[in-house]
């Protein structure tokens, strides 16, 4: 498909668990993007990537959070020792270059819960 | 203090009943207000773009505009299939990420 993919949909996991979320974003988009939204919020913001550097990561809550893109497309984010409060929707979101135009396209999410 | 601050949180509107979202921000140095629409379960979908005070765009039934200190997205004559979140979000300064406020829920009845 065309759009931002992200893979798992869905994932149940234990407390103290890794967890690796993956998204691919669209073809020839040099930003990508990571937020979490809460139910009923708006997408917070937790780091992003031009081609495979970082460039800001100030969101991520507490080092348990890393983020990676290493060829400048796919990214993984992973959270290590994974905790209730970790449960939410992860969504990726990617653009041509930058969020100049504000205009960011979102993939569908994944949702995670921690038991 | 929250940078953007959206309301009502929640509306609900007869078709054909026209009204406005309003999204306020904080930030100084603005350097876009941007208008998302999500529908349940999938994720947002971007509108509108504004990058200065007096500004306007429309898009079929919607109508943002920016104001100094806040936007409004005006729907005119809504119609069911209008309901959704919309989701407003600002930057400000150099490559900073978007900021977005918690959503105003729409529902527009038949």
């Amino acid at each position: 498909g065309a759009g931002v993919s992200q893979s798992p949909r869905y994932k149940v996991t234990k407390r103290g668990q890794d967890v690796a979320l993956r998204c691919d974003p669209i073809s020839g988009h040099v930003s990508l993007y990571w937020y979490r939204q809460a139910l009923g919020q708006g997408p917070e913001f937790l780091t992003y990537f031009n081609y495979e550097a970082q460039q800001d990561k100030s969101g991520l809550p507490n080092d348990r959070f890393s983020a990676e893109r290493p060829e400048g497309s796919i990214s993984t984010l992973t959270i290590q020792r994974t905790e209730q409060r970790d449960s939410a929707m992860y969504r990726c979101a990617s653009s041509l270059v930058g969020s100049g135009t504000g205009e960011l396209f979102f993939g569908e999410g994944s949702r995670l819960t921690v038991l | 203090e929250d940078q953007v601050t959206q309301s009502p949180e929640a509306l609900r509107l007869q078709e054909g009943e026209s009204s406005s979202l309003n999204c306020s921000y904080t930030v100084s140095g603005l350097r876009g207000l941007f208008w998302y629409r999500q529908d349940p379960g999938k994720g947002p979908e971007f509108l509108f773009t504004l990058y200065s005070a007096g500004e306007e765009k429309e898009k079929e039934r919607l109508k943002a505009t920016l104001t100094k200190k806040e936007s409004f997205l005006h729907i005119t004559a809504p119609k069911p299939e209008d309901s959704a979140t919309y989701l407003c979000a600002v930057r400000w300064g150099g490559n900073t990420p978007l900021v977005f406020g918690k959503g105003t829920r729409l529902s527009v009845i038949a």
